[in-house]
């Protein structure tokens, strides 16, 4: 989506932290979301925090909210091999069920 | 290039009414379709996905079918809509065999009324 935009590659060593990264320009944005997408599979959802959080941690996932930059980021602590997947940001207007996808982040986790 | 094409992007139907709608993909050949919705405040939930003429698999049961006559289309319908059929619907490909690229529609926003 061209309102919301990744890196395409992120390249990290097992047992290290990801860091994926990821800029919106609708300022109204409600919810942002963090979607997986393994080889062959569906989107999965990982998180979302809505727009008036700083901060969500669940469990080796911490999103990252600046409001002022539209700067939303994802990191994941203890990368392992089954992190290796797409990752899409994507928010969502306030009061509006349509999503703007980034175009994903390749993630691949090397030995 | 590869090009997804969605329509319509905005939809108002009635309760009982029937619903189709289309995806079409250019530049590439035997992808993987998908059909994905969301409702307001949740996150995509995978609705069907295709990995060849005439092969639909459902992830979840409901009121709604998909259909692929052709390669690169893929039909999401129902017979009769219901309230809980809102919501915003996305079309998607990736590659054969292993899905390292996904690509989306631009989407369509469905109210049932």
């Amino acid at each position: 989506g061209e309102d919301v935009e990744q890196s395409l590659f992120l390249s990290v060593r097992e047992g290290d932290s990801s860091v994926i990264n990821c800029t919106y320009t609708d300022s109204s944005s409600t919810y942002l979301y963090w979607y997986k997408q393994e080889p062959g599979a569906g989107l999965q959802l990982l998180t979302y925090i809505f727009s008036n959080m700083d901060m969500k941690q669940d469990q080796r996932l911490t999103v990252l909210l600046n409001k002022k930059d539209k700067h939303l980021s994802l990191r994941i602590a203890d990368t392992q091999t089954g992190d290796s997947a797409i990752y899409f940001c994507a928010e969502s207007p306030f009061n509006d069920y349509k999503l703007s996808f980034g175009a994903g982040t390749t993630v691949t986790v090397r030995a | 290039s590869q090009t997804i094409h969605q329509w319509p992007a905005t939809l108002v139907q009635p309760v009982g009414s029937p619903l189709s709608l289309e995806c079409t993909v250019e530049g590439t050949s035997n992808p993987n379709l998908y059909w994905y919705r969301q409702a307001a405040g949740r996150g995509l939930q995978l609705l069907f996905y295709s990995v060849g003429i005439g092969q639909i698999s459902s992830e979840v049961p409901q009121n709604l079918s998909a259909s692929r006559p052709q390669d690169r289309q893929f039909i999401l319908s129902s017979k009769k809509l219901l309230l809980s059929d809102s919501g915003f619907y996305l079309c998607a490909w990736d590659t054969t065999p292993l899905g390292t690229e996904a690509f989306f529609g631009q989407g369509t926003r469905l109210t049932v009324v």
